[in-house]
């Protein structure tokens, strides 16, 4: 399977507790996102990686979230601490960037990480 | 800041209908819009890309329109079948070259009968 691959694919934690998921995004892939989304919205952006530099965050990644990227393929999005607002689904999605800088093809996305905190 | 409205929230037609799905967006500032499938409880298929400087693309029996100016795209569906019951979403890519977050309307849930 060359597609988008997230782990766990649901996570049910404890308030208070730590939790990490881990995205592979498809190989070739140099941009690496993160969104969360909650029952009856869309997805929301929380950051974006360029290979390994992480280039933009959103302002819904508080301090207790942290996401990696360590070698420019697979990455890491951990919630600590986790409160019972963190309960959603968070998608990984990646892209190639197109040669002119733009993102010249389309955004694809895993099956996504269910997280229940209790 | 960019603002997505997706109309209806929620469609149900029988079998056989074509039928539209609206996108509205606040920002015309944007480099692409995407239309994204999403079945209950996955993760999100693209559709359908268009480029800021173009109309329309086609793919089967979806088509996918943008008036940049106005701030809006349509997703026509022709002859619907009970497998394109799902959640459609359109998501807009901003010109900033310093952003490249997707921004994300809340979804159309559609079912279509038998």
């Amino acid at each position: 399977d060359t597609g988008v691959s997230q782990d766990p694919r649901h996570k049910i934690t404890k308030r208070g507790q730590n939790v990490t998921f881990r995205c592979d995004p498809i190989s070739e892939h140099n941009r690496l996102y993160w969104y969360r989304q909650t029952l009856g919205q869309g997805p929301e952006f929380l950051t974006y990686f360029q290979n390994e530099a992480q280039l933009e965050k959103s302002r819904l990644l508080s301090d207790r979230f942290s996401a990696e990227r360590p070698k420019g393929s697979f990455s890491t999005l951990e919630i600590q601490h986790t409160e019972q607002g963190d309960s959603a689904m968070y998608l990984c999605a990646s892209s190639l960037m197109g040669s002119s800088g733009r993102p010249g093809n389309t955004i694809y996305f895993g099956e996504g990480s269910w997280l229940t905190v209790v | 800041k960019q603002e997505v409205t997706q109309i209806p929230a929620a469609l149900s037609v029988p079998e056989g209908e074509n039928l539209v799905l609206n996108c509205s967006f606040t920002d015309s500032a944007i480099y692409n819009l995407q239309w994204f499938r999403q079945d209950p409880g996955k993760g999100l298929t693209s559709l359908l890309l268009i480029q800021s400087s173009q109309r329309e693309q086609t793919s089967g029996r979806l088509n996918a329109s943008l008036d940049k100016s106005s701030g809006r795209s349509t997703l026509y569906i022709a002859a619907s079948q009970p497998g394109d019951s799902a959640t459609y979403l359109c998501a807009v890519t901003p010109l900033d070259t310093g952003r490249r977050a997707l921004t994300f309307g809340s979804g159309t849930r559609l079912q279509v009968q038998p």
